[in-house]
């Protein structure tokens, strides 16, 4: 079936770097999308989402940039601190006719080296 | 604190036993969703509920049932368990049916020995 996949599995970034976090998905129907943040042992924290009428949507010191064209999807964090040490996940709606079913990525793991 | 509450945190128990999971969703919010994450994998969402209706299924495995009560409260029931059901459980709750962001508690940890 379709599902959101993620470029890379780990990525490594120095503090204070910025990082990118890309997702790729493959179902055009889908109209709404959400990254996720999941510290050790801890359940996934909601970061920032974005519908599909929109192409960019920016947060606290976070930025979603959505390409409708190439079905991509990228989080970026500026100035990345250690507590950003995570495992993200994009996760995609596919909207009300599949019963607003949310299909997630494999998680990227963020390290934040000192 | 996401207003998600989940007990207990922990539970380790024997193959073959039967163990409910317990889920408080955020105050006013009517979806709840659980899903399951193996170790170092991602989640895998088991099933929706709203307003008392079960709204969408997963990979829910036959063994395992859940139920939303009138006060919104939900519980996953797991039966029969075996190894390979050790994993983190978590329940999501949201104000809408979908297409909203949903809100994670805490998770449970199971273990089955």
């Amino acid at each position: 079936g379709e599902s959101v996949g993620l470029h890379l599995p780990t990525l490594s970034v120095q503090e204070g770097d910025n990082s990118i976090i890309n997702c790729a998905y493959s179902n055009s129907a889908s109209d709404y999308f959400i990254w996720y943040k999941q510290e050790s042992g801890k359940g996934p924290q909601f970061i920032i989402d974005i519908r599909s009428n929109m192409d960019k949507r920016q947060g606290q010191r976070v930025t979603v940039l959505l390409n409708k064209t190439v079905k991509h999807l990228s989080l970026q964090i500026a100035a990345t601190q250690p507590g950003d040490s995570a495992v993200y996940f994009c996760a995609e709606n596919i909207g009300m006719d599949s019963n607003y079913q949310l299909i997630w990525g494999a998680g990227t793991k963020l390290i934040i080296k000192p | 604190d996401s207003g998600v509450t989940q007990t207990p945190k922990h539970l380790i128990t024997a193959t073959g036993q039967r163990v409910t999971l317990r889920c408080s969703p955020r105050s006013g919010d009517l979806s709840v969703y659980w899903y399951q994450q193996s170790l170092d994998q991602g989640l895998q969402f088991l099933i929706q509920y709203y307003n008392g209706e079960e709204r969408a299924k997963g990979n829910i495995l036959e063994r395992f049932s859940a139920q939303q009560f009138p006060d919104l409260h939900s519980e996953l029931n797991l039966s029969s368990l075996e190894l390979g059901d050790s994993a983190l459980y978590f329940c999501a709750s949201s104000v809408g049916q979908g297409g909203v962001a949903a809100f994670f508690g805490q998770g449970t940890r199971l273990t089955v020995v």
